[in-house]
């Protein structure tokens, strides 16, 4: 069983629709849990950053966690075509070592 | 705005032949990476460097896979020789520090591998 469990699944939703992702996980001990973007032939990049179970919010997009069920989601309002990507999630137990589910690609049609 | 450099953006190259891919990471990063990203999956840590120093190698096939960061900047990642099955985007990123918490980590557009 993979640390991080992402169903790979491409996801095709219509313009202004939300876009619910989710991971889960095996190792209690992950405290950083982050979602990156990646366009097509482009490296990762950053999207949320959350340290504790809860909400955070930043613009249409809301990254969820639950460490009792080892679970985390990424949500997007709103979505708009340029949101058309490859959704990672990742996590850490602080020492930067980074461990990323297979990712979502997700296309948003106009 | 400061980025992650690597080259070559694209490499083919033969089975059994070596290959090289060089990064230049963000001025001032001391922790260094290199992920291989296989089509469809997630990338996966090969080497982490704090400045000249390997502090995790530990998923690096070291019969055929090299890296170093001689000087603490830039770092080359090796294959020798190459197989089939190395065929994949080869990302390095970097981060201000790896000790005492985690950092944003900072990602190249990776060199895409292709073993013929």
């Amino acid at each position: 069983q993979k640390e991080v469990e992402q169903d790979p699944g491409p996801l095709s939703v219509p313009e202004g629709a939300i876009v619910s992702l989710n991971c889960t996980y095996s190792n209690s001990a992950f405290q950083y849990f982050m979602w990156y973007r990646q366009y097509s032939r482009k490296g990762p990049e950053l999207l949320m950053y959350t340290y504790s179970s809860g909400n955070k919010e930043d613009g249409r997009f809301t990254a969820q966690v639950d460490k009792s069920s080892k679970y985390i989601s990424l949500f997007i309002r709103d979505s708009q075509p340029s949101d058309s990507a490859t959704y990672l999630c990742a996590m850490n137990w602080g020492n930067n070592r980074l461990a990323f589910g297979k990712g979502n690609q997700v296309v948003v049609i106009p | 705005e400061a980025e992650v450099a690597q080259s070559p953006r694209y490499k083919i190259t033969e089975k059994s032949q070596a290959v090289a891919f060089w990064c230049d990471p963000i001025s001032g990063h001391a922790t260094l990476y290199w992920y291989r990203q296989i089509l469809g999956q997630g990338p996966e840590l090969l080497v982490q460097f704090q400045d000249e120093s390997v502090v995790d190698d530990s998923q690096l096939p070291k019969d055929r896979f090299s890296a170093e960061r001689l000087k603490g900047v830039d770092s080359t990642l090796k294959i020798q020789p190459a197989e089939l099955g190395d065929s994949a985007m080869y990302l390095c990123a970097s981060s201000p520090v790896a000790s005492g918490g985690t950092y944003e980590q900072y990602f190249g557009p990776g060199t895409r591998l292709t073993v013929t």
